[in-house]
C-alpha cells in the first residue's frame, strides 16, 4: 500500500524550532519529487515547500523562505521539513505530499500538528 | 504569491451537477496545463481528483470532470450524491512552486 507518514509535530515557543518527518513505503522513493503542504486551523491548503528526487532542487513559500529547509534521504525513504524562527502563523497540520511531476499531489499523508504558541 | 479565487460556498441537491471555478493569472492557471483539484472530508486528507487540468486518476469518478478557459478553471461534478458534500481545492503550479485556492465548500441539499 502506498502510504505517507508524518510525525514530529508538537507545541513550540515563538522562535523555537522543530523537525518534521515523512516516511514513504509502497512506492520507489527516489522516483518522485515531493512537498510539504500545510492547513491552519479551519482554513485552506497551502504550498510550503518542495523538493526534487534526488534533492539537487528545492523550493519554498515566501511565508517560509529562509527559516524552513527541506531535505530527504532517498536510502531511509524519508522526506524531512527543519522548521527554525517559528511565528504563531505557522500554526498548522503539516503534510507531506508525493508530487505527480510538475502537476499535482497524488498522495498525501494525514499530517502532522505544528503549534506555535507562548 | 496570491491564492486563487473560489467561491465560499456551493450547493445543489442530489442528481443534479455543480460547477466551482478557481481564477488565477497568466502567471499560473492560465501559463500552465497544471491545474489540479482535490477533495477533503472533514479530518480527512485531502483527496486528488483532477489533474493537469481534465484528467481523472484512476478510481476518481466520471461524474467530475475539469475544464480551464484562460485564467479559470473549472471542476463540474455531475449527478450529485450526498457522499460528495466536502470541501474542494484547486491548485495551479506557477514558476517552480503551487499554489493553492482558497476552497469551496459543497453542500448537497
Amino acid at each position: 500500500e502506498v502510504q505517507l507518514v508524518e510525525s514530529g509535530g508538537g507545541v513550540v515557543r515563538p522562535g523555537g524550532s522543530l523537525r518534521l518527518s515523512c516516511a514513504a513505503s509502497g512506492f520507489t522513493f527516489d522516483d518522485y519529487g515531493m512537498s510539504w503542504v500545510r492547513q491552519a486551523p479551519g482554513k485552506g491548503l497551502e504550498w510550503v515547500s518542495g523538493i526534487n528526487w534526488n534533492g539537487g532542487s528545492t523550493g519554498y513559500a515566501d511565508s517560509v523562505k529562509g527559516r524552513f529547509t527541506i531535505s530527504r534521504d532517498n536510502a531511509k525513504n524519508s522526506l524531512y521539513l527543519q522548521m527554525n524562527s517559528l511565528r504563531a502563523e505557522d500554526t498548522a497540520l503539516y503534510h507531506c505530499a508525493r508530487n505527480r511531476g510538475s502537476s499535482a499531489f497524488d498522495i498525501w499523508g494525514q499530517g502532522t500538528m505544528v503549534t506555535v504558541s507562548s | 504569491q496570491s491564492a486563487l479565487t473560489q467561491p465560499a460556498s456551493v450547493s445543489g441537491s442530489p442528481g443534479q451537477s455543480i460547477t466551482i471555478s478557481c481564477t488565477g493569472t497568466s502567471s499560473d492557471v492560465g501559463g500552465y496545463n497544471y491545474v489540479s483539484w482535490y477533495q477533503q472530508h472533514p479530518g480527512k486528507a485531502p483527496k486528488l481528483m483532477i489533474y493537469d487540468v481534465s484528467n481523472r486518476p484512476s478510481g476518481v469518478s466520471n461524474r467530475f470532470s475539469g475544464s480551464k478557459s484562460g485564467n479559470t478553471a473549472s471542476l463540474t461534478i455531475s449527478g450529485l450524491q450526498a457522499e460528495d458534500e466536502a470541501d474542494y481545492y484547486c491548485s495551479s503550479y506557477t514558476s517552480s512552486r503551487w499554489v493553492f485556492g482558497g476552497g469551496t465548500k459543497l453542500t448537497v441539499l
